[in-house]
């Protein structure tokens, strides 16, 4: 089936602008996740929701960073007034599970991730 | 704090065995060790997972110590494919995120 989907895959915007990347998560999936990867390290956990609820945002950087879930399904990511340091891998992951669910298997399935740079 | 402690880079010989080690002292109780590879700079990949059993399946074996200590994620026939970064993480199965460290490069080579 279907895995996750990201877009745009790449986006260059220049300093100042806001942008929105989107994620689309496997169809059923009750979690999802947004991480920010820089390169050479391993992702960063930004925020987290339980079907359209966001239940976890102890990752975002600042205000500048928001993320959305309306219909529990496709998520948007949005960072206003972008600055260069914003620059990274953006990765969207969506889980069949959801906190408090029994056992110890948190799988979490990854998307392609979308390459931001602020110029 | 780093819950993990991995070797920073391994190189294993195409059709070998490769074992990857991890430290995670600190473990609780209630908390698994998850194993995820990263090749080149697609998503990260969920390989295995354990608690206190070693755990099998079609991609890798774990081994985890009987003091939970320390685990060896064992990739029975290397590949070329399988040249990844290989994260080590431990978290409780109610955790809401997977905090991955700098995981160890293994590079199979032909």
């Amino acid at each position: 089936g279907a895995g996750v989907s990201q877009s745009p895959r790449y986006k260059v915007t220049k300093r100042g602008q806001d942008v929105a990347l989107r994620c689309d998560p496997i169809s059923g999936h009750v979690s999802l996740y947004w991480y920010r990867q820089a390169l050479g390290q391993g992702p960063e956990f930004l925020t987290y929701f339980n079907y359209e609820a966001q239940q976890d945002k102890s990752g975002l950087p600042n205000d500048r960073f928001s993320a959305e879930r309306p219909e529990g399904s496709i998520s948007t990511l949005t960072i206003q007034r972008t600055e260069q340091r914003d620059s990274a891998m953006y990765r969207c992951a969506s889980s069949p599970r959801h906190l408090g669910s029994s056992g110890g298997l948190y799988e979490q399935y990854f998307g392609p991730g979308t390459r931001l740079t602020v110029t | 704090d780093a819950k993990t402690t991995q070797p920073p880079s391994m190189d294993c010989a195409e059709g070998r065995a490769a074992n990857l080690p991890c430290n995670h002292s600190t473990i609780s109780g209630n908390e698994y060790v998850y194993w995820y590879r990263q090749i080149h700079s697609q998503g990260p990949q969920y390989i295995i997972h354990g608690l206190k059993n070693n755990e099998t399946n079609e991609m890798a074996s774990l081994i985890i110590t009987e003091d939970r200590k320390s685990s060896t994620l064992i990739l029975p026939h290397a590949t070329l494919r399988d040249t990844a970064v290989y994260y080590c993480i431990v978290e409780a199965g109610s955790a809401r995120q997977l905090t991955f460290g700098s995981g160890t490069q293994l590079t199979v080579l032909p």
